[in-house]
Order: C-alpha cells, then sequence, then structure tokens
C-alpha cells in the first residue's frame, strides 16, 4: 500500500487558517487522495477527498502538488472544534474496493 | 437520518472467549468495513463486505471473522480473545460505487479483554 507521511502535531490559533501538509511520494495514478479526521471518543470522519484537481467543500480545501507527491488540507478559519487527529489516507481506485490504511495522523491543537 | 450504529458501545471479556460486534450501516449503503484501533494508533484494516461477500482482507488472523446479513447489517467475530484484542473496533459504510470517494464511520465498540 502507498504510504502518506505527515507532522506528528501541528498548532493554530482560534479563526485563524490551518495548512495541514501531507507527502504521498509512491501514490499511483488510480489512488485517490482522502482526508479524515478524528475527535476524541469518535470515529474518524470524512472530511475531504480529490484525484488531481484542488477541492473544495463546505468543511475545508485540499491543495493538490501538480506531481500529486504530496498535498495540503485547509481550514480557513480554524475552530475549537477543529482540535482532532487528522488522516491523510490514500484510497486505492479500480477494484480495490476502497480499503483505508491510516497511518499516525497529525494532532492538531487549537488554542482559543 | 442515521448514520452507522454500533452496539454494544463497550463491552469486556476475559482471554479465550468470543465476542461478537454489530453495525448497521447508513441508511442506503451496502458496503461495510471493519478497522480495529488500538490505543494512540490510527484505524487499521480488518476487512470489508460487499453483497454479503469478504470483497477484501487485512492483515489479521483467521481469529477474525465476519457477517454481512441482507439487509446490509453485519457482524464481526473474535475467537480465542487474546489481551491484545483490546481495542477501538469501528465500523465504516458506504455504496459501493462510492467507495472510492468516501466513508460513514460509526462511533465504534471498545472492546477490553481482561
Amino acid at each position: 500500500d502507498a504510504k502518506t507521511t505527515q507532522p506528528n502535531s501541528m498548532e493554530s490559533n482560534e479563526e485563524e487558517p490551518v495548512h495541514l501538509p501531507c507527502n504521498h511520494s509512491t501514490i499511483s495514478g488510480t489512488d485517490y487522495i482522502h482526508w479524515y479526521r478524528q475527535l476524541p471518543s469518535q470515529g474518524p470522519e470524512y472530511v475531504i477527498h480529490g484525484l488531481t484537481s484542488n477541492v473544495n467543500n463546505r468543511m475545508a480545501s485540499l491543495a493538490i502538488a501538480e506531481d500529486r507527491k504530496s498535498s495540503t488540507l485547509i481550514l480557513h478559519r480554524a475552530t475549537l472544534r477543529d482540535a482532532a487527529v487528522y488522516y491523510c489516507i490514500l484510497n486505492a481506485g479500480g477494484t480495490s474496493y476502497g480499503k483505508l490504511t491510516f497511518g499516525q495522523g497529525t494532532i492538531l491543537t487549537v488554542h482559543p | 437520518d442515521a448514520g452507522v450504529t454500533q452496539s454494544p458501545t463497550h463491552l469486556i471479556k476475559t482471554r479465550g472467549q468470543q465476542v461478537t460486534l454489530r453495525c448497521s450501516p447508513k441508511s442506503g449503503h451496502d458496503t461495510v468495513s471493519w478497522y480495529q484501533q488500538a490505543l494512540g494508533q490510527g484505524p487499521q484494516f480488518i476487512f470489508q463486505y460487499y453483497e454479503e461477500e469478504e470483497r477484501q482482507r487485512g492483515n489479521f488472523p483467521d481469529r477474525f471473522s465476519g457477517h454481512q446479513f441482507p439487509n446490509y447489517s453485519s457482524e464481526l467475530n473474535v475467537n480465542a480473545l487474546l489481551l491484545g484484542d483490546s481495542a477501538l473496533y469501528l465500523c465504516a459504510s458506504s455504496l459501493v460505487q462510492y467507495v472510492n470517494y468516501g466513508y460513514t464511520f460509526g462511533s465504534g465498540t471498545r472492546l477490553t479483554v481482561v
């Protein structure tokens, strides 16, 4: 399985933008880039995904490098409720039925 | 709209016993996956069910087995429990044609083996 590399932890202040990086140098052409987040005592929550183009939704934006070897999850205005573990995952396309391989993730701390 | 429902929420078992965990997928979803999350670690893929068949399996021993019912709900069975099986067990569901797009996870079952 292709692997992702994320910083162990990051900190932000409330209402400031947060850029969470992810490296995935061994990504294949059919791998989708997914981001999930997990709040304490909850299951992971889908945030956003993309294949080649940058993506926006109500929760966040995903910026994908042109060579697809890295991506950045952007939270435009962090709130205290955004404090969570953020996972960058490569979801193999094709007939793999979307198996998710989680790494350690990035622990995001948001300061008031 | 109910999301993924897992039961029970917490469970304590003794080494060597067997356990069954249950999952009801989000309404409209037909694919169910199970994950094991040890404390402080990311979730690890156990297996995935679609059309009542196991479609993919992670690196877990045969002690871990599952089943999917015609109503798409699923069970995870673990035999001969070991202390190392203590973890949060997560169920995730999706529509098969959208498995590359995103999964909905339940809040999990916390299993403690003593």
